[in-house]
C-alpha cells in the first residue's frame, strides 16, 4: 500500500513567488491534515480536511496560505506571495477516522520549501 | 491545552531497553496520548497510542498510571536504526491546535 505522498520534495523560491504544494493521501483517508516546521521551531497544525470540507482551519499562519482539496482526494497548499518567514518542511498527513487525538495519523516525507 | 515535558536528549546502547518518560499533568479526560517517532527527513511515524494502563505493540510499550499525568515509552533492546527523535503528543479529538508536537526527544543508540 502506498503510503502519504508529497510533491515536492524542495523547493527553492524566491521572496514575493508563489509556490505550490501538493499531497496524495492514502488511497480511501477521508482525512488529511497539513503541518510546518519553520527553522528551529516545532511542528505545527496547519489545518485539517475531511473530504472536500476544511473541518479545521485553526492553524493557518494569515491568508497568504490556501489550502484546497477538490474532490476530496490529493490536497494543494499555495503560499502568495512567499515571504522568507515561510522557509521550512511542510508535512502532509492523512487518516482514517477524523478524531485527530485519538487515531494514528500517516506523514508523508515532507516538503522542504526555502525561500530566498 | 495538555502540554508535555519530556527530556530533550537521551543516549543508549544496542540492546538496551529505553524508557523515555513524558510529563502531562493538566492532561483532559478524553485526551489521548500518543507517541510518534521521526527519522531526519522523513516525517513522523505513528509507534503507539494509548488512554490508561498499558498498551503493548510489536514496537513499543506504553505505560500510563492511574492518574495519567504522565506515561512512558519504553522501547526493547533497542539497535541503531531507533535512532531518532521521539514525540509525546496528548490530545482529544478533532481540535487540531491540540496536536501539538513539542520539541521531542533525541534518542542516541550507541554501539
Amino acid at each position: 500500500e502506498a503510503g502519504v505522498t508529497q510533491f515536492p520534495s524542495h523547493s527553492v523560491i524566491e521572496k514575493g513567488q508563489t509556490v505550490t504544494l501538493r499531497c496524495d493521501p492514502i488511497s480511501g483517508h477521508d482525512n488529511l491534515y497539513w503541518y510546518r516546521r519553520v527553522m528551529g521551531k516545532e511542528i505545527k497544525f496547519l489545518l485539517h480536511f475531511v473530504k472536500e470540507s476544511k473541518q479545521d482551519e485553526s492553524g493557518m499562519p494569515n491568508n497568504r496560505f490556501l489550502a484546497e482539496r477538490t474532490g476530496g482526494t490529493y490536497s494543494t497548499l499555495k503560499v502568495q506571495p512567499a515571504e522568507l518567514e515561510d522557509s521550512g518542511v511542510y508535512f502532509c498527513a492523512s487518516s482514517q477516522e477524523g478524531a485527530i487525538g485519538s487515531n494514528e495519523q500517516f506523514f508523508g516525507p515532507g516538503t522542504r520549501l526555502t525561500v530566498l | 491545552l495538555a502540554k508535555t515535558t519530556q527530556p530533550i536528549s537521551m543516549d543508549s546502547y544496542e540492546g538496551q531497553e529505553v524508557n523515555i518518560t513524558c510529563s502531562h499533568n493538566n492532561i483532559a479526560t478524553n485526551d489521548y496520548i500518543t507517541w510518534y517517532q521521526q527519522f531526519p527527513s522523513q516525517g513522523p511515524r505513528f509507534i503507539i497510542q494509548g488512554y490508561k494502563t498499558k498498551v503493548t505493540n510489536e514496537v513499543a510499550s506504553l505505560f500510563i498510571p492511574a492518574d495519567r499525568k504522565s506515561s512512558t515509552l519504553s522501547l526493547p533492546r533497542v539497535s541503531l536504526s531507533d535512532t531518532a527523535v521521539y514525540y509525546c503528543l496528548v490530545a482529544s479529538d478533532n481540535y487540531g491546535q491540540n496536536f501539538v508536537f513539542g520539541p521531542g526527544t533525541r534518542l542516541s543508540v550507541l554501539p
